[in-house]
């Protein structure tokens, strides 16, 4: 069974950093896409990124270029979303979720983390 | 980056009837587009991809059907639990852009 497993909901000061985590299993990690969404209170979808484990090729929604850093651990099947310093527009729960297609990036999400909320406040 | 536009925003259907929700996309998309289903507190859930295939354990209520610029999901008699908010996303050329939902609730 696929499962994607997202790291506990943080609280967190303005200017902080933090990473936030999910843990696959069920499949091959390396040969699958996985990326992140975002989504603010009361709002819709956003993608953020995404990259494929095997030789961390990332790419970025210009929309979140420069704004947070997407890594993946292949020995232990864990995809990363991170920030340097936090704002509180960063308030808002995060998705990671698993391309549908082995080894190609064109394709839809299929199956979803459970998400993290993520909460900036001073 | 490509825009999708979903309408209507709000739909009020009652159960057993049917719901027509539609997605255009800026540009063309070819059949690059799924529809999602997502539930208060819940993530989202794959519902069709490839514009018209319904993913795995989907009830065959729900259709999807379009291409190029303009597509349409439609839930053939909604049931109780159907009642959520409903995304379409592109996922053409290094870009996954998602509409802005649309809520079908309860008429």
């Amino acid at each position: 069974e696929v499962q994607l497993v997202q790291s506990g909901a943080e609280v967190k000061k303005p200017g902080e950093s933090l990473k936030i985590s999910c843990k696959t299993s069920g499949y091959r990690f390396t040969t699958y896409w996985i990326g992140w969404v975002r989504q603010m209170p009361g709002k819709g979808l956003e993608w953020m990124g995404v990259i494929y484990p095997r030789d961390s090729d990332t790419r970025y929604s210009p929309s979140f270029q420069g704004q947070v850093t997407i890594s993946a651990d292949t020995s232990i099947s864990t995809a990363y979303l991170q920030w340097r310093s936090l704002q509180a527009s960063d308030t808002a729960t995060y998705y990671c979720a698993k391309l549908a297609g082995l080894e190609t990036n064109h394709d839809a999400f299929d199956m979803w983390g459970q998400g993290t909320m993520v909460t900036v406040s001073s | 980056e490509i825009v999708l536009t979903q309408s209507p925003v709000t739909l009020s259907v009652s159960p057993g009837e049917r719901a027509t929700l539609s997605c255009k996309a800026s540009q063309s998309v070819g059949t690059t587009l799924a529809w999602y289903q997502q539930k208060p507190g819940q993530a989202p859930r794959l519902l069709i991809y490839g514009a018209s295939t319904r993913a795995s354990n989907i009830p065959p209520r729900f259709s999807g059907s379009g291409s190029g610029t303009e597509f349409i999901l439609t839930i053939s008699s909604l049931q109780s639990e159907d009642f959520a908010v409903y995304y379409c996303q592109q996922y053409d050329n290094w870009s996954y852009t998602f509409g802005q939902g649309t809520k079908l609730e309860i008429k």
